[in-house]
């Protein structure tokens, strides 16, 4: 039990589709994250928000959306999405604060058909 | 801008041997440092984190990690490896005002019986 609980585990869509990652976290942080881990590249950080407050947005496409109703809950909105955004999406939470370490989800493994 | 280096794409070696996995970092002020390890197709768990005082920090199934300025480097060492390590190891900075986290892009170790 991470404390971070992303659902769904898995996702199949095709490049037409609109789907949701959903992303809770259960330990009373300030700060949430999106990451995308493709093979071979580094973790690329998408998105942080601070207090519901998108505070980064990492030159990520339009077509990933994010969205942070409270400081439990992340979503990742996806819609027209190409085959190269399969990967591994990775949600984070930390306090928000400097000394504070992130906590990670098990993650949404997507495949974009 | 921040950066973090992990030079060994993947290393090999024998259960009960020791490990050393390099980490170099760039970043302008004190660096929060940290190691996660991932399982296949799971989220990243923190091994263990330095944000100053001792430069010898301990973490968790016996890891450690030695932080040296002089040589901006954070290198995650075992003295004796067990085949349940074998996974992927990120090193990590956090960095800015509200810690942002930036990976490097990780070491695949394996371990031989």
């Amino acid at each position: 039990e991470t404390g971070v609980t992303q659902t769904p585990r898995h996702l199949v869509m095709g490049m037409t589709n609109k789907k949701s990652l959903k992303c809770e976290q259960h330990l009373g942080h300030n700060a949430m994250y999106w990451y995308k881990q493709s093979a071979k590249k580094p973790l690329e950080l998408m998105f942080v928000y601070n207090f519901k407050e998108q505070t980064e947005n990492n030159s990520v496409p339009s077509r990933f959306s994010p969205e942070c109703p409270n400081s439990s809950h992340l979503f990742l909105h996806l819609h027209t999405l190409q085959p190269e955004d399969s990967a591994l999406y990775l949600c984070a939470s930390s306090q928000g604060t400097t000394n504070t370490e992130a906590f990670f989800g098990q993650g949404t493994r997507l495949t974009v058909v | 801008a921040q950066s973090v280096t992990q030079p060994d794409i993947h290393i090999t070696v024998s259960e009960g041997a020791s490990l050393e996995l390099r980490c170099n970092y760039s970043y302008g002020a004190t660096p929060y440092l940290f190691w996660y390890v991932q399982s296949p197709g799971q989220g990243l768990q923190l091994l263990l984190k330095y944000f100053s005082g001792d430069t010898l920090v301990q973490g968790i199934k016996g890891f450690e990690a030695e932080f040296k300025r002089s040589q901006s480097s954070f290198n995650l060492r075992k003295p004796s490896v067990h085949w349940s390590d074998a996974a992927e190891y990120f090193c990590a900075v956090g960095a800015g005002n509200f810690n942002k986290f930036y990976f490097g892009s990780g070491t695949k170790l394996n371990v031989k019986p």
